[in-house]
């Protein structure tokens, strides 16, 4: 069964520290995605990544970073952490062939408390 | 810019009840429609891809249509296990995903 492993469910961390997290993927698949997920907003766009130590801003990019030098993994870095970060974490990826349609295949989440 | 909504943003229904979730879009060259479905504390699980105004999708009690401005999601006789947050999005020629925020379904015995 193909997947997206986010390495933690439940993170707690403290305004102003460096958070990671990961993601790892083993469909070889080319695209990867960052959402950060809110009541009432929807899914909202953070990074995502075409290729290798490739990236490229979302929609809200601001307070976050990105790496990706292996094809499997790619990581969302809080550069220092504020309250408003507090939020679910989505990582997805997918492939750019075309005989799967299943457009992006979803991690279970990072629920991440600031405070 | 692409542009997904959602409605209702919440729906109750009685066991047996059968109802429709809509899903707007605005997006310049569709190359797909997306339903997914979310349990609360998991990430969203695929369920139907329409590619084209006019075509259907179905999985037990759920059918997707697609025209070529909305989508909706018809639940025909639901049961409790159907509760959950359903998602639409809609991806363009750049593959990125522009998602609805959502209708959360509820489903009582």
């Amino acid at each position: 069964d193909v997947k997206v492993t986010q390495s933690s469910r439940y993170l707690v961390k403290r305004t102003g520290e460096k958070v990671f997290l990961e993601c790892v993927q083993d469909m070889d698949h080319e695209n990867m995605f960052w959402y950060r997920q809110d009541p009432g907003l929807g899914l909202r766009l953070i990074y995502f990544s075409y290729d290798v130590k490739m990236k490229e801003k979302g929609d809200i990019p601001e307070g976050y970073s990105v790496s990706r030098e292996k094809k499997e993994r790619f990581s969302l870095i809080l550069e220092s952490a504020s309250t408003n970060q507090t939020s679910m974490y989505l990582c997805a990826s997918s492939s750019v062939r075309t005989d799967q349609p299943y457009g992006y295949t979803f991690g279970s989440g990072t629920r991440l408390t600031v405070v | 810019e692409d542009q997904v909504t959602q409605s209702p943003e919440a729906l109750r229904l009685q066991e047996g009840e059968s109802s429709s979730l809509n899903c707007s879009y605005t997006v310049s060259g569709l190359r797909g429609l997306f339903w997914y479905r979310q349990d609360p504390g998991k990430g969203p699980e695929f369920l139907f891809t329409l590619y084209s105004a006019g075509e259907e999708k179905e999985k037990e009690r759920l059918k997707a249509t697609l025209t070529k401005k909305e989508s909706f999601l018809h639940i025909t006789a639901p049961k409790p296990e159907d509760s959950a947050t359903y998602l639409c999005a809609v991806q363009a020629d750049d593959y990125k995903l522009s998602f609805g925020a959502g209708t959360t379904v509820t489903v009582r015995a």
